[in-house]
């Protein structure tokens, strides 16, 4: 099976923009996660998508958003860009809903906002 | 608040060498703990899984070992080489919060 695909991999974008990300996930698997990760913060968790409804969410500012399609692909958004966002996003898929699965991560998109 | 930390948070051997790294916990409340892998710039492999009801799992030179009770896991990594080097992250899955809590990492450098 083919791995979790990230695109673009990398973006550069102006404060202020906003800027959108896709994740296809391992075909199957049908719960989506995406994580933040910088060099101050580590890795973060910004939220999960399971059957296209949003099951849980990290303390993120609303700027941050996502969504899952009917065939599990998800796309996150950041609006009003910040110097701040700039960071490796990467996209986890894994089997169910239970917090037993093993996750699986994509490549990453890195961020370069200016 | 679930905190995971690794220690140390580098480490440089001589190729060779038999060598653990350490993972700590605060809540017991897990589902599992996994350990990955990152090379510079790139995303995550993941090595190990430990559920909540295992002790250790083993795959080639790698062994990780899960003592809930204490909050602590170790992934042991023998006869080190150089291709080995990365950052090796561990993460806890969190009951109730179905996230991972990762840890800051231990950068690892086996020298030749």
């Amino acid at each position: 099976k083919a791995g979790v695909t990230q695109t673009p991999r990398y973006l550069i974008k102006t404060r202020g923009q906003q800027v959108t990300l896709s994740c296809s996930p391992i075909s199957g698997h049908r719960s989506v996660s995406w994580y933040q990760q910088t060099p101050g913060q580590g890795l973060q968790f910004l939220f999960e998508y399971f059957s296209e409804t949003q099951r849980n969410k990290g303390n993120f500012p609303g700027r941050f958003s996502g969504r899952q399609f009917s065939n599990s692909r998800s796309e996150m958004n950041v609006s009003t860009l910040e110097l701040g966002d700039s960071a490796l996003y990467l996209c986890a898929s894994r089997d169910g809903i239970l917090g037993t699965y093993e996750q699986y991560f994509g490549p990453g998109t890195r961020l370069t906002v200016t | 608040k679930q905190e995971v930390t690794q220690i140390p948070a580098a480490l440089s051997v001589p190729e060779g060498e038999n060598l653990v790294l350490n993972c700590s916990f605060t809540d017991s409340a897990i589902y599992n703990l996994q350990w990955f892998r990152q090379d510079p710039g790139k995303g995550l492999t993941s090595l190990l899984l430990i559920q909540s009801s295992q002790r250790e799992q083993t795959s080639g030179r790698l062994n990780a070992s899960l003592d809930k009770s204490s909050g602590r896991s170790t992934l042991y990594i023998a006869a080190s080489q150089p291709g080995d080097s990365a950052t090796y992250l561990c993460a806890v899955q969190v009951q109730g919060a179905q996230k991972l809590v990762f840890g800051q990492g231990t950068r690892l450098t086996i020298n030749p």
